[in-house]
């Protein structure tokens, strides 16, 4: 079965503070996608980053990285310095084929609390 | 604005009125996706169009919903005879591409309570 497992239901960090977000997947398919996705109070969802199952190079972007290992499944995310900005519900999302196109599976999303 | 575009963003009806949403997707993306999102839980799929084809629906679409696409371009999401069990966030998502997916773009959604 394809799944996003995020066990962070809720983290609390005081700004300036690293904090990294856990996202575990399980999937048949040797070709997939992972996605994290930032949901602010808002509510739209703001892509952050895509990556497919043959890159495992981590990447840096600004204060945000990304640890893919395909070896634990697992595709965290690390937000250096937090900001009180950085406070929102993110997504980790993984896309696989079906049906002739590529379907999206969401995890149900970790909350961020950066208190100043 | 170029995004994806949802109308209304809150609708509170009474349980039993019928609901429609509408969707206007960025407007070279072939591909369009509605999705549902409960209160602490990640987006649920609910169907899919390329273009004017409904390629999809979710077992979580039950026949009191239904989705179009007329012309390829923006899309609608009934509901009728609504229940308490709908309320939810209805987001829509548009993308462009053949095989490989690229970044799903979303809109804010439209928030429904059913009373």
């Amino acid at each position: 079965a394809q799944k996003v497992t995020q066990a962070q239901t809720e983290i609390s960090v005081v700004e300036k503070e690293d904090v990294t977000l856990d996202c575990v997947y399980e999937t048949r398919d040797t070709t997939y996608y992972l996605f994290w996705y930032k949901q602010p109070p808002s509510g739209e969802l703001v892509f952050l980053i895509r990556r497919n199952s043959f890159d495992e190079q981590n990447e840096i972007s600004g204060r945000y990285s990304w640890n893919f290992q395909k070896s634990t499944s697992s595709f965290n995310f690390t937000i250096t310095a937090s900001q009180v900005v950085d406070s929102a519900v993110y997504f980790c999302a993984l896309s696989y084929p079906s049906g002739g196109y590529q379907k999206v599976t969401f995890g149900i999303g970790t909350k961020l609390q950066v208190i100043p | 604005d170029t995004g994806v575009s949802q109308d209304p963003r809150h609708k509170i009806t009474k349980r039993g009125q019928n609901v429609t949403f509408r969707c206007d997707p960025i407007s070279e993306h072939n591909r369009l996706y509605w999705y549902r999102q409960t209160l602490g839980q990640g987006p649920e799929f609910l169907t899919y169009f390329q273009n004017e084809a409904q390629l999809e629906k979710s077992r979580l679409l039950s026949d009191r919903f239904s989705a179009e696409r007329p012309k390829g371009s923006f899309s609608t999401l009934e509901i009728q005879r609504t229940e308490q069990g709908d309320s939810a966030m209805y987001l829509c998502a548009s993308s462009y591409g053949a095989h490989v997916i690229g970044e799903l773009f979303f809109g804010e959604g439209s928030r429904l309570t059913v009373l």
